[in-house]
């Protein structure tokens, strides 16, 4: 099956540092991927869009400034938190849909990214 | 945006007996993809199940069945012969052709088995 990888699986930082997520996929071209954020006991939350080689698309509500999306390669999609403060800490999941091997009308989620900001 | 609902933020079922997981959606568009996750503790979201909009057959998969009504707009899944691993956060999507992929989810409901 499709497998989606996030690094780092937990990170812990200070106030006002900017902290870098990771979601790849490992063994197929992902066109699409998407970030969500997750509250506890909650649902996800979609955050931002973004198709390889173009400018993410953000939700309403979510700062684009803050939270900075890349998607430069088919297998790698990078959201960067910046100027992080203790209300962006909350868990982090990307998810990834291709072409190929895939029927594109799936999505094949990371395993998720606690950030914990003090 | 579509809306989808899940009514029951907690269930609970006896080892080996069915329970059933209601969803319902709202959307004017005939053609679609549901889906049924389950986010067990590890928070790695698994996909149980799926169902095109435009097949009237319901999906299976093993102990998983859905029950997909069109007409009522609902997508409710059914467990069969819980056991103790079922226990999780099951999440009902929608995922419409039209909108890139993307999936809109409903509340979740947490789903737990007893021994």
């Amino acid at each position: 099956g499709a497998v989606v990888s996030q690094h780092p699986s937990r990170v812990i930082c200070k106030s006002g540092t900017s902290v870098k997520i990771e979601c790849r996929s490992l063994d197929f071209q992902a066109t699409t991927m998407f970030w969500y954020r997750q509250f506890p006991k909650k649902s996800l939350m979609l955050m931002a869009t973004s198709n390889e080689g173009s400018k993410a698309t953000y939700e309403q509500g979510v700062e684009k400034d803050k939270f900075l999306i890349n998607h430069a390669s088919l297998t790698l999609s990078t959201l960067t938190v910046t100027s992080a403060h203790p209300e962006d800490s909350s868990f982090y999941i990307c998810s990834a849909s291709g072409w190929g091997m895939l029927r594109n009308n799936e999505q094949f989620f990371g395993p998720g990214t606690r950030l914990t900001v003090l | 945006a579509q809306t989808v609902t899940q009514s029951q933020p907690e269930m609970s079922v006896q080892e080996a007996e069915t329970v059933t997981l209601s969803c319902t959606y709202d959307t004017s568009e005939s053609d679609y993809y549901l889906f049924w996750y389950k986010q067990p503790p590890s928070r790695q979201m698994i996909l149980v199940i799926r169902q095109e909009a435009y097949k009237q057959q319901n999906a299976t998969e093993n102990r998983f069945s859905v029950n997909f009504q069109k007409a009522a707009k609902s997508f409710s899944l059914k467990i069969s012969d819980s056991q103790l691993g079922d226990a999780a956060m099951y999440f009902c999507a929608y995922r419409s052709p039209n909108t890139g992929n993307q999936f809109y989810f409903g509340t979740g409901t947490s789903l737990t088995v007893i021994p």
